[in-house]
Parts: C-alpha cells; sequence; structure tokens
C-alpha cells in the first residue's frame, strides 16, 4: 500500500461537538505528524506519534488529542470544537530527512 | 529553536519567466530544508530536500534550489514558468531526527499567459 489516506474529506460540525479524523499510513512508515491548517497559513505542527506513542506536540490544548494504532492508521480527535479550530487538517507519514508523506487533508468547519 | 521566513506571500512572472521564491531559514543545528508545492484542495507535496549532501538540490517539475549556508536561505528556483506551476509553495525546515518539521507561511505562485 502506497500513499497516505483521510478521511473524512469534508466535515461539519456545530460548536462543542466532538470530532474524530482518520488517517491511513503508508505501510512501514513508523512516525505520523498531524497538521492544522489555517486558511491563507502555513501548516502548524499538531503532535507526533511514532510506534503509537505521542513524541512530540506543538502549541495545541489538551482537547486536541491522538491515537496511533499497528495497522499504520491514526486518529486525531478534537473536544469541545471552537470556531477557530476551521481549517485543513493534514496528516503526514514517515518525515525525518526523507520528508513527508502528506495526505489529502480533511476540511473542517465549525459553525 | 527553527523556523523559516518566506519573503513574499504573493509572486507572479510571465509564462516562461524565471521562479524565484525566497526562503530564509533559522536553526541551532545544520538543518534539513524541504520545499513543497500545494494545489487547491489538496494535501503538500514534496519537491525536493536538502540533507547536507550537494548544496544544489534539484526536484521534481524541473525546480531546484541552493543551500547557502552564510545567507541562511534556500530559495526555490525553476528557468521557464508553466502554467500548471501555480500553486503555493511552502519552504520548511527540520533540525534533525524524526523531529517535528517547521513551515514557512507560504507564496502563491501566479503564472500569467
Amino acid at each position: 500500500e502506497t500513499g497516505v489516506t483521510q478521511s473524512p474529506t469534508h466535515l461539519i460540525k456545530t460548536r462543542g461537538q466532538q470530532v474524530t479524523l482518520r488517517c491511513s499510513s503508508q505501510s512501514g512508515h513508523n512516525t505520523v505528524s498531524w497538521y492544522q491548517q489555517a486558511l491563507g497559513q502555513g501548516p502548524q505542527f499538531i503532535f507526533q506519534y511514532y510506534r503509537e506513542e505521542e513524541n512530540g506536540r506543538g502549541n495545541f490544548p489538551p482537547r486536541f488529542s491522538g491515537l496511533q494504532f499497528p495497522n499504520y492508521s491514526s486518529e486525531l480527535n478534537v473536544n469541545a470544537l471552537e470556531l477557530d479550530d476551521s481549517a485543513l487538517y493534514l496528516c503526514a507519514s514517515n518525515g525525518g530527512i526523507e520528508g513527508y508523506t502528506f495526505g489529502s487533508g480533511t476540511r473542517l468547519t465549525v459553525v | 529553536a527553527q523556523s523559516v521566513t518566506q519573503l513574499g506571500s504573493h509572486v507572479s512572472v510571465s509564462e516562461g519567466a524565471l521562479v524565484l521564491l525566497r526562503c530564509n531559514y533559522s536553526s541551532s543545528v545544520p538543518p534539513y530544508l524541504f520545499w513543497y508545492v500545494q494545489y487547491p484542495n489538496q494535501g503538500l507535496q514534496l519537491l525536493l530536500k536538502y540533507t547536507s549532501a550537494a548544496t544544489l538540490v534539484k526536484g521534481i517539475n524541473g525546480f531546484e534550489a541552493e543551500f547557502k549556508k552564510s545567507e541562511t536561505s534556500f530559495h526555490l528556483t525553476k528557468p521557464s514558468a508553466h502554467m500548471s506551476d501555480a500553486a503555493e509553495y511552502f519552504c520548511a525546515v527540520n533540525s534533525g531526527g524524526y523531529q517535528k518539521v517547521t513551515f514557512g507561511t507560504g507564496t502563491k505562485l501566479q503564472v500569467i499567459p
């Protein structure tokens, strides 16, 4: 299996709700990172997982959480959604000096 | 700490003209540097990377970038712009290992027929 697949592609949620975004990484890629890209901005690092353990976190509150599974899939969970959470959420596998392989992203709109 | 600064949020060039997108980096250790391209409603695609081998790096679609330590720069160039090059370009830095990658704010490239 090649590439990174994210689901869903688009999502609309109401403020205060919870959301789960999913990512299926390329086989053999043990590292997965999640980024938030607000409109007109560069991607901002949320956190990174390596072999199912979080090993790096950006400046995001604890209501952003994640999981990584042995089958190279991962989840990003966001609780108590706020309007400012509206963004494109990108999953990226591998990384390091080889560079990331990115998925196409999930566009989350909070109303 | 690591960061990148992209000069110019929007760049317009004529089709066939030189493309030059500027990136300056800051890193406390020798960095790994990347350029990514993003087309509308898509994720980011790796164009090229610098990993301390050759300072002139060639990437896909005819793009190249030169690492200049003295100027802390990693500018992206292409000799002749094509309409299909219209996209947003992000410079990124990694200070080593499987650490987070820090992205710049992006430069939107417009190609004028």
